[in-house]
């Protein structure tokens, strides 16, 4: 079945960028996401990537996907005390019943140290 | 537009007590969903709704039943709660049913069961 991984933490200092790997493994995905959490709050949809990109960007976030190897990644530039959360990857996946699914990572945590 | 709402936002349950979980979205979407959220394990999904009518099991069905009551509503019930039930529960609905970017999520409802 369809898995993504993640690292569980990262810790950056204020002002520096972040970047959060993530790897999956379903060659058939479409879309592959970025969503934040926030302590006690549900899950933000940041960004997304449509399968035929290699990189959006937008304000501060970046995300570059490479195929080949099935890894995406999410850049923050300037992080600020603001970004720490946790950041889910997630791959979209066709299921039955004409449906889709999104496999979720575990989620790294980011801690911004001021 | 007040997105995805669930009830209750918290809620104690003792062993074998049951209960439903309220979801409702308000975005005209087809699709919905209800995940789990364990530490260190993601998302989960517990079941979906592609349309409907219609309702399919995620990766982890066991102990909950759903109910898509209309195209706005679909709630879950633990007819027998169990500690291994202690979660936060998430719905989410999406746009239709093959296509659209992304899922919405909900605030979430954190159940303790005792």
């Amino acid at each position: 079945g369809e898995d993504v991984e993640q690292s569980l933490f990262l810790s950056v200092r204020e002002g520096d960028s972040s970047v959060i790997n993530c790897t999956y493994t379903d060659s058939s995905s479409t879309y592959l996401y970025w969503y934040k959490q926030e302590p006690g709050a549900g899950l933000q949809l940041l960004t997304y990537i449509f399968s035929n990109m290699d990189m959006k960007q937008d304000q501060r976030l970046t995300v570059l996907l490479n195929k080949k190897d099935k890894h995406l990644s999410l850049r923050i530039a300037d992080t600020q005390t603001g970004d720490s959360a946790i950041y889910f990857c997630a791959e979209k996946g066709y299921s039955g019943a004409g449906s889709y699914q999104l496999t979720f990572g575990k989620g790294t945590k980011l801690s911004v140290i001021p | 537009n007040a997105g995805v709402t669930q009830t209750p936002k918290f809620q104690v349950l003792k062993t074998g007590q049951s209960m439903t979980l309220q979801c409702a979205q308000d975005m005209n979407h087809n699709s919905m969903y209800w995940y789990r959220q364990d530490p260190g394990m993601g998302l989960r999904l517990i079941y979906y709704s592609a349309s409907e009518g219609t309702t399919d099991k995620g990766e982890v069905p066991n102990g909950y039943n759903v109910s898509r009551l209309n195209k706005r509503e679909f709630s879950l019930r633990l007819e027998s709660a169990a500690p291994s039930q202690t979660s936060v529960y998430f719905c989410a609905s999406s746009e239709i049913v093959t296509g659209g970017p992304t899922q919405y999520f909900g605030p979430g409802t954190r159940l303790l069961v005792l």
